[in-house]
C-alpha cells in the first residue's frame, strides 16, 4: 500500500492564480480531512469528507474548495491565491475517524 | 470548543535523559487523545492513543496516561535517542455529528544532541 499520497510536493504561485492540490488514499478509508500546518499554529482542519460526495467546512475554510467523487481522491483546490495561503498543507485519512493517517505535504509559497 | 495546550519549546535533551512533554486539553464529554510526531521534511505519524480515562498509550518507550481529573495526557519517555529528534503535537478528537476533527496543540520540537 502508499498509503497517503500527495502531489505536487512543493508549489509557488503568484497571487491571484489558481491550483489544485492532489490527495489519494489506497487503504479504502472513507474519511479524508485537509489541514494547514503554520508556524506556531499547529494544524488546523480545512475541509473533511465522511465518503464520496459528502464534504463539510472545518476550522478555516475560507479561499478552499473540495469536492469527493470518488473514496479514494480527495483534492483542494485554491481558486485565486493569496499570500496568506502560504503553508504547509496535509492530506489524511482513516477508517472510522480516529487513527488518522497523514501524506507527507505539499508546501505552498504564494507571492 | 475544544483546544489543546502543550508546553512550549524548543526541548533540547542530552542522550537517554528523561523526557517530558506537558499537554492539557479542553473538551465537553470524553475526547480521545493522542500523541504524533512528525520527523523533519515527513508528514504526522500516529505516535501513541488512549481513547478513555486512566488509559495508557504506549509506542517506541513513549507512555502517556489519560487523566480525566487533570485534563491531561503527558507524553514521557525514559530514555531519549537522538533518533527521537522530532516536532511532538498533542491532538484530541470529540466526535459529534459524524465528524472526526482532530484539534492540534502547537506542536513541541524536540532536539536530542550526543
Amino acid at each position: 500500500n502508499a498509503g497517503v499520497t500527495q502531489t505536487p510536493k512543493f508549489q509557488v504561485l503568484k497571487t491571484g492564480q489558481s491550483m489544485t492540490l492532489q490527495c489519494a488514499q489506497d487503504m479504502n478509508h472513507e474519511y479524508m480531512s485537509w489541514y494547514r500546518q503554520d508556524p506556531g499554529m499547529g494544524l488546523r482542519l480545512i475541509h473533511y469528507s465522511v465518503g464520496a460526495g459528502i464534504t463539510d467546512q472545518g476550522e478555516v475554510p475560507n479561499g478552499y474548495n473540495v469536492s469527493r467523487s470518488t473514496t479514494e481522491d480527495f483534492p483542494l483546490r485554491l481558486l485565486s491565491a493569496a499570500p496568506s495561503q502560504t503553508s504547509v498543507y496535509f492530506c489524511a485519512s482513516s477508517f472510522q475517524g480516529y487513527e488518522q493517517y497523514f501524506g507527507p505535504g505539499t508546501r505552498l509559497t504564494v507571492t | 470548543g475544544n483546544s489543546v495546550t502543550q508546553m512550549e519549546g524548543p526541548v533540547t535533551l542530552s542522550e537517554e535523559a528523561f523526557l517530558t512533554i506537558n499537554c492539557t486539553y479542553t473538551a465537553t464529554g470524553y475526547p480521545s487523545l493522542f500523541w504524533y510526531v512528525q520527523y523533519p521534511g515527513e508528514g504526522l505519524q500516529l505516535l501513541l492513543k488512549a481513547t478513555k480515562a486512566d488509559d495508557k498509550g504506549s509506542n517506541k518507550g513513549f507512555e502517556a496516561t489519560y487523566r480525566k481529573e487533570t485534563t491531561s495526557f503527558h507524553l514521557e519517555k525514559g530514555s531519549v535517542q537522538v533518533s527521537d529528534s522530532a516536532v511532538y503535537f498533542c491532538a484530541l478528537i470529540h466526535s459529534g455529528a459524524g465528524s472526526y476533527q482532530l484539534t492540534f496543540g502547537k506542536g513541541t520540537k524536540l532536539s536530542v544532541i550526543p
